[in-house]
């Protein structure tokens, strides 16, 4: 079984520019969650789907970050314009629905904005 | 709201040694908690998954306890080994779906 695949892996953008980070979720599982990490702190939840529908997107920082999800397959997180602040490691993880199921993460997209 | 504590923060142990990494969480209402471990520059792997109706949980040398009530889990590795070093992570899913996690315990096996 195929994991959670990310990319970029890594992404370095200007300040003011746009990026649009991936995900794309072990086939079959209708979650599909974006979390953050920056520099010294904990993980932190941003939005969640259940298939094609965002469930809870109340960890969205602003409205600089967009996040689709086509057809309920892969997602998209895109940030316009990017600031310095929005440096991090982005995460995503999927999982089956059921309160028994635990996560599965991708490898993250490490994003540096100068 | 929900907050998870790791203590501690960093340890370094010399290898062969039995160590414990210690999480606290502050809503003893949840479905589950999840022992991932992160090497650097890398993903999350998931180490263990504990329900909230289970006491433990075993994986090879890694032991996972969880404490509900007292809002408590412990990871107990056994007989470390320098490929162990990693920053280990707990996570509580409350209600709802969302993990909270802590801010990890950096773990340093020396040979």
């Amino acid at each position: 079984e195929a994991g959670v695949t990310q990319f970029p892996s890594h992404s370095v953008i200007e300040k003011g520019q746009t990026v649009t980070l991936r995900c794309d979720p072990i086939s079959g599982h209708d979650n599909l969650y974006w979390y953050r990490r920056v520099m010294g702190k904990e993980i932190k939840f941003l939005l969640h789907f259940v298939k094609e529908s965002k469930q809870d997107e109340s960890g969205m920082p602003n409205n600089r970050f967009l996040a689709e999800r086509t057809g309920g397959t892969y997602s998209t997180l895109k940030v316009q314009p990017a600031e310095l602040e929005d440096s991090g490691v982005y995460f995503c993880a999927s999982r089956p629905t059921g309160v028994r199921y635990g996560y599965t993460f991708g490898s993250g997209t490490r994003l540096t904005v100068v | 709201k929900q907050e998870v504590t790791q203590i501690p923060a960093a340890l370094s142990v010399p290898e062969g040694e039995n160590l414990v990494l210690n999480c606290s969480f502050t809503d003893s209402a949840i479905y589950n908690l999840q022992w991932f471990r992160q090497d650097p520059g890398k993903g999350l792997t998931s180490l263990l998954l504990i329900q909230s109706s289970q006491r433990e949980q075993t994986s090879g040398r890694l032991n996972a306890s969880l404490d509900k009530s007292s809002g408590r889990s412990t990871l107990y590795i056994a007989a470390s080994q320098p490929g162990d070093s990693a920053t280990y992570l707990c996570a509580v899913r409350p209600s709802g779906s969302r993990l909270t996690f802590g801010e990890g315990t950096q773990l340093t096996v020396n040979p």
